[in-house]
């Protein structure tokens, strides 16, 4: 299947701070990539829709002023958590869809905010 | 109601075991329709697109009955390694794509 790449793996960071998630689709381009959250023991829940070229569509009660996201070209998303605060604390997870509608997911990113 | 809904379980079952997995969703315009699994704190991986006709995997089987709206995942000959969070996944090809996932089915298989 195809690759999708994520970093950092793990993040650690103080209240107040903003952290940067990078996404990458590593062998396909990626015209739409998504980005999720999941809290430990939950399903997970999408957070915004990322469009390449475009504003990124969010999801009711997601706050786009928070999650910054960036669609910078056809292999590459970032989200951007700003200001961070403790309830932010989740593991996040990106994937970046083909043209068959599939979705490969990048292997998540654990942002802990102390 | 849920637009995919899934039995959450947990299905415990025996090594060698058979067991299934229904999942039913909402929206007759759904197009596309997948299995993913995810096992604890990692990200969910593609087990197999499921399409009209039915297809296999080695020991996995999917379905899809659109008139009655629903997919199933038959896994045959349970291994430890099966355990894990099975996610019935339901996309459209409208409203960019957007995939809508189930809340998944816990499945533990011990020895």
């Amino acid at each position: 299947g195809a690759v999708v790449s994520q970093h950092p793996s793990r993040v650690i960071c103080k209240s107040g701070t903003s952290v940067k998630i990078e996404c990458r689709s590593l062998d396909f381009q990626a015209t739409t990539m998504f980005w999720y959250r999941q809290f430990p023991k939950q399903s997970l829940m999408l957070m915004a829709t990322s469009n390449e070229g475009s504003k990124a569509t969010y999801e009711q009660g997601v706050e786009k002023d928070k999650f910054l996201i960036n669609h910078a070209s056809l292999t590459l998303s970032t989200l951007t958590v700003t200001s961070a605060h403790p309830e932010d604390s989740s593991f996040y997870i990106c994937s970046a869809r083909t043209s068959g509608n599939e979705q490969y997911f990048g292997p998540g990113t654990r942002l802990t905010v102390t | 109601r849920k637009e995919v809904e899934q039995d959450p379980g947990p299905f415990n079952v025996p090594e060698g075991a058979t067991v299934a997995f229904n999942c039913t969703y909402s929206n007759s315009a759904s197009q596309s329709f997948f299995w993913y699994r995810q096992d604890c704190r990692k990200e969910p991986k593609l087990l197999m697109s499921v399409y009209s006709s039915g297809n296999e995997d080695g020991r996995f089987t999917a379905q899809l009955n659109r008139a009655s709206q629903y997919i199933s995942l038959l896994i045959r000959d349970s291994k430890l390694s099966d355990s894990a969070t099975y996610l019935c996944v339901v996309a459209y090809n409208t409203n960019a794509g957007k995939s809508t996932f189930g809340d998944g089915t816990t499945l533990t298989v011990k020895p």
